[in-house]
């Protein structure tokens, strides 16, 4: 079974410009998350869809940004216009509907730097 | 605020050793416990810890959580270089929600 993945791995981009990740769950997970670490710090939850609904999006730090999941298959998390404070590892995770829901699967994150 | 704190934040043992990663936590409306080891890229599932006072194992990794005092512990013992990574706890609120994560453990370990 083919895990979470994430696209691309490392962006490089100026300050001012735009950029979008994105994120295949797992397939069948409708729980699809989005986390962020920021150097030093904690990885911080961003948004939560559900399917294509966002559930939470309680973490998402300004209105630059922006994340669909259209469809409630992959998901997209745009940036824009990025700032150098947005600089970080973008994960997405996945996780079941049911008993096991907790257990959320992690993708290798996409490494943002602004310059 | 909710909050996951892990302690020793870095630490290098020598292989053979036995090293107890902590964490505590503080998480409204706790569920459950997880952690997770990241060495290059993705975070991978180790355990997810829901019970009080039970043990879980995996090979040489085994955890247990204690709800009353807030705290879970990972345990390696007879550590491999390739036990090396950054070991992430993380705290579980009721359903599906989203995780508290701490800064994580870095653990080196030196042949």
């Amino acid at each position: 079974e083919a895990g979470v993945t994430q696209f691309p791995s490392h962006s490089v981009i100026e300050k001012g410009q735009t950029v979008t990740l994105r994120c295949d769950p797992i397939s069948g997970h409708d729980n699809l998350y989005w986390y962020r670490r920021v150097m030093g710090k904690e990885i911080k939850f961003l948004l939560h869809f559900v399917k294509e609904s966002k559930q939470d999006e309680s973490g998402m730090p300004n209105n630059r940004f922006l994340a669909e999941r259209t469809g409630g298959t992959y998901s997209t998390l745009k940036v824009q216009p990025a700032e150098l404070e947005d600089s970080g590892v973008y994960f997405c995770a996945s996780s079941q509907e049911g008993g096991a829901a907790d257990t959320q699967y992690f993708g290798p994150g996409t490494r943002l730097t602004v310059l | 605020e909710d909050k996951v704190v892990q302690s020793p934040l870095s630490l290098v043992v020598h292989e053979g050793d036995t090293v107890t990663l902590n964490c505590s936590y503080e998480v409204t409306n706790f569920r459950s416990l997880l952690w997770y080891k990241q060495e290059k890229k993705a975070p991978t599932f180790l355990f997810m810890l829901t019970s009080s006072g039970i043990e879980k194992k995996s090979g040489r990794l085994s955890s247990i959580l204690d709800k009353k005092e807030l705290f879970s512990i990972l345990n390696i013992t007879a550590t491999q270089t390739g036990d090396s990574a950054v070991y992430l706890c993380a705290g579980g609120v009721s359903g599906n929600t989203p995780l508290v994560f701490g800064k994580g453990t870095r653990l080196s370990v030196i042949a």
